[in-house]
């Protein structure tokens, strides 16, 4: 149950895009349409911002996207706002336990 | 509105057991997997265990497998996590939350804080 991989950090500017990344292998992220990112900001529960690779629960801007090309599965936000400024993890279905979840290790996103 | 109340951590011994409910509300209980997330202190998620509707298939984290035991009441909308032998590594806080699909969780609890320390 390794987990998947994450860059630690990474920074935009208001009104840009930034793109995380989230590499695991076949038995995860590339076997499975089940990835799902969550955002959490400092002392709060993570909340669910795309699940089944690119579904947005309701809620959710439509500046947060999903995609997923083989074993890399990433995260999209466009138009930086201030709020946005979160630690973000990605997570996959794995065939490696019964109802088995693997989370990426966490990218910290500064909004500069 | 889904509610998510985890309960029953603490501060407990090296090697001694603790056990934490959920009790959930805002859905319907037995319709749904349910699952146990924790997050040691600065650092990241890390799935623990899940626990299907009907409890018929339940998966654990390798790093608590024999020592955790997951379990629900559907009659009594909780989840469970009986923590045995419990580890220094162990200290996290622990949330509760629910399953949608396979692996995904649309709702969280606050977390409960469990302390492993002598």
């Amino acid at each position: 149950q390794s987990a998947l991989t994450q860059p630690a950090s990474v920074s935009g500017s208001p009104g840009q895009s930034i793109t995380i990344s989230c590499t695991g292998t076949s038995s995860d992220v590339g076997g499975y349409n089940y990835v799902s990112w969550y955002q959490q900001h400092p002392g709060k529960a993570p909340k669910l911002m795309i699940y089944e690779v690119s579904n947005r629960p309701s809620g959710v801007p439509d500046r947060f996207s999903g995609s997923k090309s083989g074993n890399t599965a990433s995260l999209t936000i466009s138009g930086l706002q201030a709020e946005d400024e979160a630690d973000y993890y990605c997570s996959s279905y794995t065939s490696s336990s019964t109802l088995g979840v693997v989370f990426g290790g966490g990218t910290k996103l500064t909004v500069l | 509105e889904v509610q998510l109340v985890e309960s029953g951590g603490g501060l407990v011994q090296p090697g001694r057991s603790l056990r934490l409910s959920c009790a959930a509300s805002g859905f319907t209980f037995d319709d749904y997997a349910m699952h146990w997330v924790r997050q040691a202190p600065g650092k990241g998620l890390e799935w623990v265990s899940g626990i299907s509707w009907n409890s018929g298939s339940i998966g654990y984290a390798d790093s608590v497998k024999g020592r955790f035991t997951i379990s629900r009441d559907n009659a009594k909308n909780s989840l469970y996590l009986q923590m045995n032998s419990l580890r220094a590594e162990d200290t996290a806080l622990y949330y509760c939350a629910k399953g949608m699909g396979f692996g995904e969780f649309d709702y969280w609890g606050q977390g409960t804080l469990v302390t492993v320390s002598s």
